[in-house]
């Protein structure tokens, strides 16, 4: 089964202060995700990556960037954390083998921004 | 606007007792549907993917229909375990790749009680 790993687990920033949140799989997966997920809310796409080098804006960019510096890695940066950005976080790579992509999920991060 | 409900919000039911989980949407176009399961503190397992007008699926305990003139899914779990103690994500995909948009309902949570 495919795997993908995020850390950290949880993060505790303060305002205005530069988060990295870290992706990573072993699976040869060109596309990556990043999503966050609220309470009451179903997740939103931050950003995406189709391969090494690209990194493509989802729906709710603003605040974020993202970086893909190899097949393996997809970070999410936080240059000026705001609180409104306390969230559970989480990536997730796509196997295009099947006519439906099939989506591999990490654990999530929870990050808090006080 | 909420594209995709899902109903109940919460639901307890009894170690082997069978349940039905709802998901409507107004999504178009409605390229497919995957019910996603998610353990607390945990990532989203995929369960299902639907994908012709009318469609049906079976995966052990879990059986799930799509009805795309309706605009409607259901999840049954049959004779639930503890386990299955988790929330239920449903979503749609406007195209067979996550790099198309997917909509996330909010999710059922289940728990399940001895």
């Amino acid at each position: 089964e495919a795997a993908v790993t995020q850390s950290p687990r949880n993060k505790v920033a303060v305002t205005g202060g530069k988060v990295t949140l870290s992706c990573n799989q072993t699976n040869n997966h060109n596309n990556m995700y990043w999503y966050r997920q609220d309470t009451g809310h179903g997740l939103r796409l931050i950003h995406y990556s189709y391969g090494a080098g690209s990194t493509e804006k989802g729906d709710i960019p603003d605040g974020y960037k993202a970086s893909r510096p190899s097949q393996e890695n997809f970070s999410l940066i936080l240059e000026l954390a705001t609180p409104s950005q306390t969230s559970v976080y989480f990536c997730a790579s796509g196997d295009h083998t099947f006519s439906n992509e099939r989506l591999f999920f990490g654990h999530g991060t929870k990050l808090s921004v006080l | 606007k909420t594209q995709v409900e899902q109903s109940p919000q919460s639901l307890v039911v009894r170690q082997g007792e069978n349940c039905v989980l709802q998901c409507n949407y107004s999504v178009t176009p409605d390229n497919h549907l995957r019910w996603f399961k998610q353990d607390t503190g945990k990532g989203l397992v995929s369960l299902t993917v639907l994908v012709d007008q009318k469609d049906k699926t079976s995966n052990g305990r879990y059986s799930a229909t799509l009805d795309k003139d309706a605009k409607h899914s259901t999840l049954h779990i049959t004779a639930t375990l503890l386990d299955d103690t988790a929330t239920y994500i449903c979503v749609v995909g406007d195209r067979g790749s996550a790099l198309g948009r997917l909509h996330f309902g909010a999710g059922t949570q289940l728990i399940v009680i001895p």
